[in-house]
C-alpha cells in the first residue's frame, strides 16, 4: 500500500451542500493531484497543488477548489453540490520541483454520493 | 490538452493466454507512460511504466512497449491468471509537472 491517505472513506450529501475532502501525501512528496472518477470511467484530472499553490487545473468549474498546507496535505472543496458530482475522488501524491520523479501514488479515495 | 484513447474497452481471455491493451495519445511532448491496474472498489495501482528514451520494458509477466513516432504504447500480459482480472488504465503524462490524462479503461476478464 502507498503512504497516501484520504478521509472520509464515504460521504453522503444532498444537492446544494458543500463538502471538504482531505488527503495526506506520502512522506517526501510535495505535490498533490486530485481526480474525479465517475462510475465506469477513468479518473479525470481536477487540479494539482505544488508547494501550497495551484499548479494547473482540468476542465472543472470554480466551485471545485482546493488548498495545500505546509505539510503538503491537501483539501478538495466542492460547493453547491450537483447530482453529477457523485463519484470516487482520488488524490495522488508525487514529488515535483528539485529531485522530481514521475511516479504518482494514489490514496484509497473518498466515495461521494449526492442525493 | 491530451487526447487519450484505449482499446479494447473489454477483453476476455482464457487463463494462460496473453492479453494486449493499446493506448494512443496526441501530445508529442509526453515523455512518461504508466499503466495502472484498478480492482473493484480499490485505488489505481501502478503496475509498469516506461519513459520515452526506452522502447520496451518488462517485469515478469508484464511488459510495456512504446512507439513514440506513432504515439501509442501497449500493455502486454502473458500467462494470464484470474487475479489479473481488473480494469487497466493508461495515463500518459502531459506536462513537465506530473499531470496525467487517463484513458477510459479496459476491463480484463481472465476466465479460469
Amino acid at each position: 500500500e502507498t503512504g497516501v491517505t484520504q478521509s472520509p472513506t464515504h460521504l453522503i450529501k444532498t444537492r446544494g451542500q458543500q463538502v471538504t475532502l482531505r488527503c495526506s501525501s506520502q512522506s517526501g512528496h510535495n505535490t498533490v493531484s486530485w481526480y474525479q472518477q465517475a462510475l465506469g470511467q477513468g479518473p479525470q484530472f481536477i487540479f494539482q497543488y505544488y508547494r501550497e499553490e495551484e499548479n494547473g487545473r482540468g476542465n472543472f468549474p470554480p466551485r471545485f477548489s482546493g488548498l495545500q498546507f505546509p505539510n503538503y496535505s491537501s483539501e478538495l472543496n466542492v460547493n453547491a453540490l450537483e447530482l453529477d458530482d457523485s463519484a470516487l475522488y482520488l488524490c495522488a501524491s508525487s514529488r515535483g520541483g528539485q529531485g522530481a520523479t514521475d511516479t504518482q501514488y494514489f490514496g484509497p479515495g473518498t466515495r461521494l454520493t449526492v442525493l | 490538452g491530451e487526447n487519450v484513447e484505449q482499446h479494447p474497452s473489454t477483453l476476455s481471455v482464457q487463463e494462460g493466454d496473453s492479453a494486449v491493451i493499446k493506448c494512443t495519445y496526441s501530445d508529442s511532448a509526453s515523455n512518461y507512460f504508466p499503466w495502472y491496474k484498478q480492482e473493484l472498489g480499490k485505488r489505481p495501482q501502478l503496475i509498469i511504466d516506461i519513459r520515452s528514451n526506452v522502447g520496451e520494458k518488462k517485469d515478469q509477466r508484464i511488459a510495456v512497449t512504446l512507439n513514440k513516432t506513432a504515439k501509442h504504447f501497449s500493455l502486454h500480459i502473458t500467462e494470464t491468471q484470474p487475479e489479473d482480472s481488473a480494469v487497466y488504465f493508461c495515463a500518459p503524462k502531459w506536462d513537465n509537472f506530473n499531470k496525467f490524462y487517463f484513458g477510459s479503461g479496459t476491463k480484463l476478464n481472465v476466465k479460469p
